[in-house]
């Protein structure tokens, strides 16, 4: 079946920093959805893309979705201690989706 | 997007008893699912519930320990029979929405459970 593996597990950010978080699948997706957890809370949907080499922005938030759409990331700039929580890709197709395996951010004030 | 809520919100249960989740949501929803996350782990998705038709089950999930009800579009059950401490998870239920031209879920807030 289809899997999704995003890397890093854990993400400690100075505060003010910049981090990658990249999301990679074995099959090519229809899209891909981010998520944001903050601790204690529920999923929360951030974005989705569709389209081959698409790129969204969200104030400090940048998500991509690669050419071959297998591969995105979500970049962000400046991180702020508002930014704490778990970032989860979930790769769709047809209407299920599979999430990765999430990155946990910690920002040091 | 919806509104959708989760009861209980938690709960603490004993070995072999079963606990009856229920997720409403305020508007009609074609696709309801069920996720089970465990304690510092991703979502795994248990089924896919439709209304008017059997849940549809994913590899590792049965019926008979995770049966599901959805008698309308607004609303749906997850019980978790026969607990062990090994279902000691959040339970999330979310739904499926179709926004301009693909579809997203949103999820509800979660049912925390502990099962000693």
């Amino acid at each position: 079946g289809q899997q999704v593996m995003q890397i890093p597990q854990y993400q400690h950010v100075q505060e003010g920093e910049d981090f990658t978080t990249y999301c990679n699948s074995s099959t090519t997706l229809s899209n891909i959805q981010w998520y944001k957890q903050r601790p204690g809370g529920h999923p929360v949907f951030l974005i989705q893309l569709v389209k081959s080499g698409e790129v969204k922005k969200q104030k400090r938030l940048t998500f991509q979705f690669g050419e071959a759409k297998k591969n995105s990331s979500l970049h962000i700039t400046a991180t702020q201690t508002t930014d704490v929580g778990t970032y989860f890709c979930a790769g769709s197709n047809d209407y299920k989706l599979s999430f990765g395996a999430g990155t946990t951010v910690t920002v040091r004030a | 997007s919806a509104v959708i809520s989760q009861k209980p919100s938690r709960d603490i249960c004993q070995r072999g008893t079963s606990l009856t989740i229920q997720c409403q949501v305020d508007s009609q929803v074609t696709m309801m699912f069920w996720y089970r996350q465990q304690p510092g782990q991703s979502l795994t998705l248990i089924a896919t519930a439709n209304q008017g038709s059997e849940a549809t089950y994913e590899s590792g999930f049965v019926i008979d320990k995770f049966p599901i009800s959805r008698p309308n579009l607004t609303f749906s059950t997850l019980t978790v029979s026969n607990m062990s401490p090994e279902d000691s998870s959040i339970y999330l239920c979310s739904v499926d929405f179709y926004q301009g031209y693909t579809d997203t879920q949103y999820f509800g807030p979660g049912t925390r459970l502990t099962v000693l």
